[in-house]
């Protein structure tokens, strides 16, 4: 089944990096457009980074524009969130989700995975 | 950017009546080259991703229930639940999609008066 499955958060001191992965099952992964879409505690839904279906364009929100790395590995069927700089504001759980058109992407997320979390604490 | 508004913030609704959520843009969402408003909605169950319930504003996503109606167009959206049931405690939000990452509306909660 179509399946998204996030990896890599974890308890981390401010200032530092992290990596995090969403590894996707059961379509054709280097056909569609990836999002990654945070929720701090208590908190609603925070776009964060967005990349087309081959890897060529990415796009970030303004508040992470310069500390977050979005990018995949079609050949692996992996998409990745590379987050330097860590603040506290970063907390949240991590979700990557599917853009729900085909190449051209839009059409909201329709396949989320169940999220990693991220707590960014000294 | 787009800013994205819901109201109410939340809202408790008697079982079996009309549920209506509504969701404003600071700019407009349809795309006149095809006619479509780039406006989706989520409902979202606690411990739980957020689930795909309406895109393009109105196209109900396979498998979602046809009390769940969505409408508007340009800068202004409602998302309508026609006989609240027990399952749909939850939050909702809109997100449209004319910008790249899209823009979520804080979120509306809807829970059993």
């Amino acid at each position: 089944q179509v399946r998204l499955v996030e990896s890599g958060g974890g308890v981390v001191q401010p200032g530092t990096s992290l990596r995090l992965s969403c590894e996707a099952s059961g379509f054709t992964f280097s056909t569609y457009g990836m999002n990654w879409v945070r929720q701090a505690p208590g908190k609603g839904l925070e776009g964060v980074a967005s990349i087309w279906y081959d890897g060529s364009t990415q796009y970030y929100t303004y508040s992470v524009k310069d500390r977050f790395t979005i990018s995949r590995d079609n050949s692996k069927n992996i998409l990745y969130l590379q987050i330097n700089s860590l603040r506290a504001e970063d907390t949240a759980v991590y979700y990557c989700a599917r853009d729900q058109m085909l190449w051209s992407g839009g059409g909201g997320m329709d396949v989320w995975g169940q999220g990693t979390t991220v707590t960014v604490s000294s | 950017d787009i800013v994205v508004t819901q109201s109410p913030d939340s809202l408790a609704v008697s079982l079996g009546e009309r549920a209506t959520i509504n969701c404003k843009s600071s700019q407009t969402v349809f795309f006149s080259s095809n006619n479509k408003n780039y406006l989706a909605w989520y409902q979202q169950k606690p411990g739980q991703p957020p689930n795909l319930l309406i895109s393009w504003a109105s196209t109900r996503e396979p498998g979602v229930p046809d009390r769940f109606s969505g409408s508007g167009s340009g800068t202004d959206f409602t998302l309508t639940i026609s006989s609240l049931q027990a399952e749909d405690v939850a939050i909702y939000y809109c997100q449209e999609y004319f910008d790249t990452p899209g823009t979520f509306g804080q979120g509306t909660k809807v829970e059993i008066k």
